[in-house]
């Protein structure tokens, strides 16, 4: 079946880096876009990018734009996320989800069908 | 904060009709651009609920519906069941952030 599998839990002191992987499975992993979503304890959904991963083109929520760093492995079918410069705020749930329409390239219409189980991190001193 | 505005909670008895409403502006759902809803039951994570402002995917029940007029946009269920407890948030795509945003979320609960 298809599904997103997710890198186990981080716990990480402020200032650090966190690297979150999400290996697909089940579909033709280049044919589809990924994108990352956070959630802070208890509370809402927050878009952190997009990357295509046919072509590894990305797009960027202004609020993580020069933090974050969006990368595949067609080899592995395996998409990563990289946050930088870690704060007691980025203390959250981490999602990786698949696109729903089938496209290399980036669909501002498009909605999420497949999600990961999420990968909880932690940045405390 | 999010661009686009829920209701924090909304309630009904079981059988009843929910709706949740999805307040945007005219660089998102106004645009317009489509709106998509997904549930999220306690400890786990989203699933996709509508997409396309009114489209089902394969396995939901039809009691889950969804409009879009103007800068709103709205999820109702029908037929309330205590398993529709949880989460319900409204998602599209705003051009003046050049991104996708969530809506704030809605608790809905049976009583």
């Amino acid at each position: 079946q298809v599904q997103l599998v997710q890198s186990g839990p981080e716990v990480k002191k402020p200032g650090a880096s966190v690297k979150v992987s999400c290996k697909a499975s089940g579909y033709t992993f280049t044919t589809y876009g990924i994108g990352w979503v956070r959630q802070a304890p208890g509370q809402g959904l927050e878009w952190m990018g997009w990357i295509s991963a046919y072509n590894g083109n990305t797009n960027y929520a202004q609020n993580f734009q020069g933090r974050v760093t969006m990368t595949t492995d067609t080899s592995t079918s395996t998409a990563y996320m990289e946050l930088r410069s870690l704060r007691s705020d980025d203390t959250a749930i981490y999602y990786c989800a698949r696109g729903l329409i089938m496209s290399s390239n980036w669909y501002v219409e498009d909605a999420f069908d497949i999600w990961g189980q999420g990968t909880m991190v932690t940045v405390s001193s | 904060q999010s661009v686009l505005t829920q209701p924090p909670s909304v309630s009904g008895a079981p059988g009843q009709r929910v709706t949740v409403s999805c307040t945007g502006s005219s660089s998102n759902i106004g645009a317009p651009y489509d709106v998509h809803w997904y549930q999220q039951l306690p400890g786990t994570a989203p699933k996709l609920l509508i997409y396309g402002n009114s489209n089902r995917p394969s396995g939901v029940p039809d009691r889950f519906s969804g409009s879009r007029s103007g800068t709103s946009a709205s999820l109702a269920i029908t037929g309330l069941q205590a398993e529709d407890e949880a989460d319900y948030y409204c998602q599209s795509y705003d051009s003046s952030l050049s991104g996708y945003v969530f809506g704030t979320g809605t608790k809905v609960t049976v009583l």
